[in-house]
């Protein structure tokens, strides 16, 4: 099985613009979830969606959106681009990631890097 | 969000076992223990999980102490591939939620 894929992989905006990132779960998974990596914060839960629902929501500002397609797809969106939303932005799968034990498998990241 | 606690780093003998604690005090009874390592900022990679029993797969083992208040994985074999950053991790698994809190994690660091 393909694991989890995540485009671009490197991206450079400036200040106030908006970005999309991809991301692509494994054959089956349902649930996709988002994580933010900086070196100050360290990895922090974005959101997660499970059947082209926002399931849950980690504490970041409404900049941040996301959404999934009916093919478990997902993307997710930053407006208004700041200097501290530069960061390693991990996609992860999951079969379902509800009840019991549904280990998440990351994707490799998009590094986005705000000028 | 962190509910757990490693210690920031460790060293290892390569070949030597690596033993990585973890404290999870506040578990509760639906929580299971994770763990993932991250190698040079790729993606976290899986390692193995466990809910009450310890556990054993072809990567590690996890030892879960009887009031699931801290756990242990180790690496029996340490090799320099090993050197990454290891995380610890409580998932609730709660039907319809999904969140994996993340803490500083240990470095790990494998020396020849």
């Amino acid at each position: 099985k393909a694991g989890v894929t995540q485009t671009p992989r490197y991206l450079i905006k400036t200040r106030g613009q908006q970005v999309t990132l991809s991301c692509s779960p494994i054959s089956g998974h349902r649930s996709v979830s988002w994580y933010q990596q900086t070196p100050g914060q360290g990895l922090q839960f974005l959101f997660e969606y499970f059947s082209e629902t926002q399931r849950n929501k980690g504490n970041f500002p409404g900049r941040f959106s996301g959404r999934q397609f009916s093919n478990s797809r997902s993307e997710m969106n930053v407006s208004t681009l700041e200097l501290g939303d530069s960061a390693l932005y991990l996609c992860a799968s999951s079969l379902n990631g509800g009840q019991g034990a549904n280990e998440q498998f990351f994707g490799p990241g998009t590094r986005l890097t705000v000028l | 969000d962190a509910k757990t606690t490693q210690p920031p780093s460790m060293d290892c003998a390569e070949g030597r076992a690596a033993n990585l604690p973890c404290n999870h005090s506040t578990i509760s009874g639906n929580e299971y223990v994770y763990w993932y390592r991250q190698i040079h900022s790729q993606g976290p990679q899986y390692i193995i999980h466990g809910l009450k029993n310890n556990e054993t797969n072809e990567m590690a083992s996890l030892i879960i102490t009887e009031d699931r208040k801290s756990s242990t994985l180790i690496l029996p074999h340490a090799t320099l591939r090993d050197t990454a950053v290891y995380y610890c991790i409580v998932r609730v698994a709660l039907y319809n939620f999904n969140k994996f809190y993340f803490g500083s994690g240990t470095k790990l660091n494998v020396k020849p």
